[in-house]
């Protein structure tokens, strides 16, 4: 058990919608990352956020956005979902903004039909 | 561009021989490396990392080795067992004290044949 807790586990909704992921680091960890894994595929860095500010950016489309709330609990937000946004989502948290390796939690998986 | 590459989709080992996993990446601003092994319906679970300034770090079984000349690194795993059976992930990451974004090869799915 790596301490990150994801919610939910599975996901199946319809092209169009929307859905929120939610992710709880690590206690003590500030540092909350998401990743995406389409099929296949690697994981890809789609955000990074550090006690609640915006850290790092990767390729995650305009549809999608994300949070960190005071209590360091973070959700993606992805909206008017197509087919292709099928994929796992991953959290991983770090006590600290960089230089240290990442736990990840079990992920959600999104099936968008 | 894909940065990180991890050239070997899979990797088949006999118990108890060592397993060689190789990763190249192309961005020489790379400069903390990391290994992940990942089971089906798990998040990846951190194994071993490397700073850019050594070119070997061991914990237990597992071995990094770094070639930055050549902008290699390796996973050796000795001797290996049948719990090593996974995908294992390359990561590397640039140097921002503010923001740590990794970018993580291909996969490559090691099976350690009894």
């Amino acid at each position: 058990d790596s301490g990150v807790t994801q919610t939910p586990k599975h996901l199946i909704t319809a092209t169009g919608q929307r859905v929120t992921l939610r992710c709880s680091p690590r206690s003590g960890d500030l540092s909350v990352y998401w990743y995406q894994q389409s099929l296949d595929q690697g994981l890809q860095f789609l955000i990074h956020y550090y006690n609640g500010e915006e850290r790092a950016k990767g390729n995650i489309l305009e549809r999608f956005s994300a949070q960190q709330f005071p209590d360091l609990h973070s959700e993606l937000n992805l909206s008017s979902l197509e087919l292709g946004d099928s994929a796992l989502y991953f959290c991983a948290s770090t006590p600290f903004p960089a230089g240290s390796e990442a736990f990840f939690g079990q992920g959600t998986r999104l099936t968008v039909v | 561009d894909q940065q990180v590459k991890q050239n070997s989709p899979s990797l088949s080992v006999q118990e108890g021989r060592i397993s060689i996993l190789n990763c190249d990446y192309t961005n020489s601003m790379f400069d903390y490396f990391l290994w992940y092994k990942k089971y089906p319906a798990e998040g990846p679970t951190f194994l071993i990392s490397i700073s850019s300034i050594k070119d070997k770090n061991e914990d237990g079984r597992f071995t990094v080795f770094l070639n930055k000349s050549a902008k290699h690194l390796s996973l050796h795993i000795v001797p290996s067992q049948p719990g090593d059976s996974a995908v294992y992930f390359c990561a590397a990451s640039t140097p921002n004290e503010g923001a740590q974004k990794l970018v993580f090869g291909q996969g490559t799915r090691l099976t350690i044949n009894p």
